[in-house]
């Protein structure tokens, strides 16, 4: 158990729809990262939060986006979903903003049918 | 955009076998990380590399980061059934990781 937790589990929804991944951090780390992995891909890297704040951006599509709350917890909001979207979503945290040594959570399956 | 690339893609081997991977990328990364995925569940970071040169062991498990900073390398030794699963490097720069797309073990009894 990697202390970062993430709900829900499991998600089916349709095309167009929209929703809200959630990722709690391990407690004391300030970062939060989240991840797409899909079935013939590896990990791509979305986007990264620091103590609320954006700190960077990967290959994050403008229908996707994120915020980090005071109490350090993250939601990524995934809209107008299409069936590609279908994939892992997983959250990282680390207590610094560096990218290193980053405990993953468990993922969120997403299935868009 | 910057991209690794990891190899081999799979390996079929017997316990008790030493294992070889390795990731290599065009551009320079400030540190490596290698990572290990079980089946359902999160990465786990398994060795951190900070130094170009520098040869770190955990465990079973050594990594090295090569002196370009442009590769890095991962043995297992005497492998052991539990070592299946995937195995992912990262290249990480100014808090952005880049992941190899993972080598996939499978370890025979």
């Amino acid at each position: 158990d990697s202390g970062v937790t993430q709900t829900p589990k499991h998600l089916i929804t349709a095309t167009g729809q929209r929703v809200t991944l959630r990722c709690s951090p391990r407690s004391g780390d300030l970062s939060v990262y989240w991840y797409q992995q899909s079935l013939d891909q590896g990990l791509q890297f979305l986007i990264q939060y620091y103590n609320g704040e954006e700190r960077a951006k990967g290959n994050i599509l403008e229908r996707f986006s994120a915020q980090q709350f005071p109490d350090l917890h993250s939601e990524l909001n995934l809209s107008s979903l299409e069936l590609g979207d279908s994939a892992l979503y997983f959250c990282a945290s680390s207590v610094a903003g560096t990218g290193l040594e980053q405990y993953f959570g468990p993922g969120t399956r997403l299935t868009v049918t | 955009g910057q991209q690794l690339n990891q190899s081999p893609q799979s390996m079929f081997i017997q316990e008790g076998e030493d294992v070889s991977m390795n990731c290599t990328s065009s551009s320079i990364f400030n540190t490596w990380l290698w990572y290990k995925q079980d089946p359902g569940e999160g990465p786990v970071l398994l060795i951190a590399l900070y130094k170009a040169g520098e040869l770190t062991s955990n465990g079973r498990l050594t990594a090295q980061f090569g002196i370009t900073r442009k590769d890095s390398f991962l043995n297992i030794s005497a492998s052991i059934p539990s070592d299946v699963g995937i195995y992912f490097c990262a290249g990480v720069n100014a808090g952005k990781s880049t992941f190899g797309d993972g080598t996939t073990l499978t370890v025979k009894p």
